[in-house]
């Protein structure tokens, strides 16, 4: 079974600029979280979707948002670019028929803002 | 304010020894505690989780704690082996209806031979 694949896995964008990027979780699974991950903060969640919809959202200001496609697969965008968004942007699938078991993740997305 | 506490400074240890790594945290409730191993340049991946009502979980070589009154989990790794050396992270899941998981900063673990 292929795994959680993540693209672009490297992109450098300017201040201001907006960025999409892209998660195919592990086939079957309905659930795709994101985490952000820095130096400084360590792992951090962004939000989570199961079956196209937003079931948890983290503590993220508004120019983060989602999206999850009828085929399981999500997107994630940051608009207005700031220095401090420079991070590894970590998608996570799961089965998502519960709450609770363990994530999935992939190799990440490495975004530097200049 | 709430916290999760991981060894911040690198355990080294030597080859065949038990590694001991503690996860601590102040002010939450975990209803779930998950232990995660990260490579440099790599996405985390999953080695145990462990429910509030459990005290202890194995799996080959690994041993997870979890004493809530404590608040605090130890995560072992037996007869440790150079390639075992890696960022290891702990995550709470505060209930059943949250997916999200709250990070550690992780230890990082260095085995020599």
């Amino acid at each position: 079974k292929a795994g959680v694949t993540q693209t672009p896995r490297y992109l450098i964008k300017t201040r201001g600029q907006q960025v999409t990027l892209s998660c195919s979780p592990i086939s079957g699974h309905r659930s795709v979280s994101w985490y952000q991950q820095t130096p400084g903060q360590g792992l951090q969640f962004l939000f989570e979707y199961f079956s196209e919809t937003q079931r948890n959202k983290g503590n993220f200001p508004g120019r983060f948002s989602g999206r999850q496609f009828s085929n399981s697969r999500s997107e994630m965008n940051v608009s207005t670019l700031e220095l401090g968004d420079s991070a590894l942007y970590l998608c996570a699938s799961s089965e998502g028929a519960t709450n609770t078991g363990e994530l999935f993740f992939g190799e990440g997305s490495r975004l530097t803002v200049l | 304010s709430q916290k999760i506490e991981q060894n911040s400074e690198a355990l080294n240890i030597q080859e065949g020894k038990t590694a001991t790594l503690t996860c601590n945290y102040t002010n939450y409730s975990p209803a779930y505690l998950q232990w995660y191993r990260q490579d440099p340049g790599r996405g985390p991946v999953f080695l145990l989780l462990i429910r509030e009502n459990e005290k202890e979980k194995r799996k080959e070589r690994l041993k997870v704690t979890f004493d809530t009154t404590l608040k605090q989990s130890l995560f072992h790794i037996t007869a440790s082996q150079p390639a075992d050396s890696a960022t290891y992270l702990c995550a709470l899941q505060m209930d059943t209806g949250r997916r999200a998981l709250t990070f550690g900063s992780g230890t990082r673990l260095q085995v020599q031979p």
